[in-house]
């Protein structure tokens, strides 16, 4: 079985500063690996995912991730934060086999942007 | 763009009541899935669903729950008898392709129950 550990509950950090929301995982088996945002009240929105190929992913609103498959790592980063960047990032993963996977979710970790 | 649609968006009901959970996945997608996210902790797996059936369900999905696609655009989640524990946020996902499992999350609906 899959699983995801996400380190921080929450993170502050001032506007435009970086941020690194930290990830891993653990599988058996090639997975897919996904970054899920909620923003305040609302669904869960994609904001990339990496299935193959560059390691180094980009997503939505200026966010990246890089997977490293030695480390099981999936690290999202964004080099200047906004304060609209406030809301709840998770970290997701599911095997790598197609058709009806599901998805497993790390706990999430809240990104605090301070003015 | 096309996205996943769930109503309502706020469930308040009395304990011991049915509740049916409604879904409009993306036009295209044919695997459907039902996850749960009690205050506070992990979103959950609850169900698959793909071809009318149930693909796989978790140990949270026990015999109180159900699924059902009734035409050709629903998927609903039904609770035949809830209990105050039932009380959390329900996603409803879909997924296009049976090669690359890309699950689009609806906003949610938060059931209360009293």
């Amino acid at each position: 079985a899959q699983s995801v550990t996400q380190l921080d509950s929450q993170v502050p950090v001032f506007e435009e500063a970086p941020v690194e929301l930290r990830c891993n995982y653990s599988s058996s088996v090639s997975v897919y690996l996904f970054w899920y945002v909620q923003y305040p009240n609302q669904g869960l929105q994609l904001l990339l995912k990496y299935l193959s190929g560059s390691t180094l992913v980009k997503g939505i609103n200026g966010f990246e991730a890089e997977f490293n498959k030695s480390q099981t790592s999936f690290h999202l980063r964004k080099p200047s934060v906004h304060i609209s960047d406030t809301a709840e990032y998770f970290c997701a993963v599911s095997l790598n086999s197609g058709g009806y996977q599901k998805v497993t979710f790390g706990i999430g970790t809240k990104l605090q942007v301070i003015p | 763009e096309p996205e996943v649609t769930q109503t309502p968006s706020h469930q308040v009901t009395q304990m011991g009541q049915e509740v049916i959970l409604r879904c409009v996945p993306i036009s295209n997608h044919l695997y459907f899935y039902w996850y749960r996210q009690i205050l506070g902790q992990k979103v959950e797996f609850l169900v698959s669903f793909y071809n009318n059936e149930i693909s796989e369900k978790s140990e949270i999905f026990d015999d109180q729950f159900s699924v059902e696609r009734p035409d050709g655009s629903n998927f609903t989640l039904k609770i035949r008898s809830t209990k105050l524990e039932d009380s959390a946020m329900y996603f409803c996902a879909s997924s296009e392709s049976h090669t690359v499992n890309i699950q689009y999350f609806g906003a949610g609906t938060r059931l209360s129950v009293l």
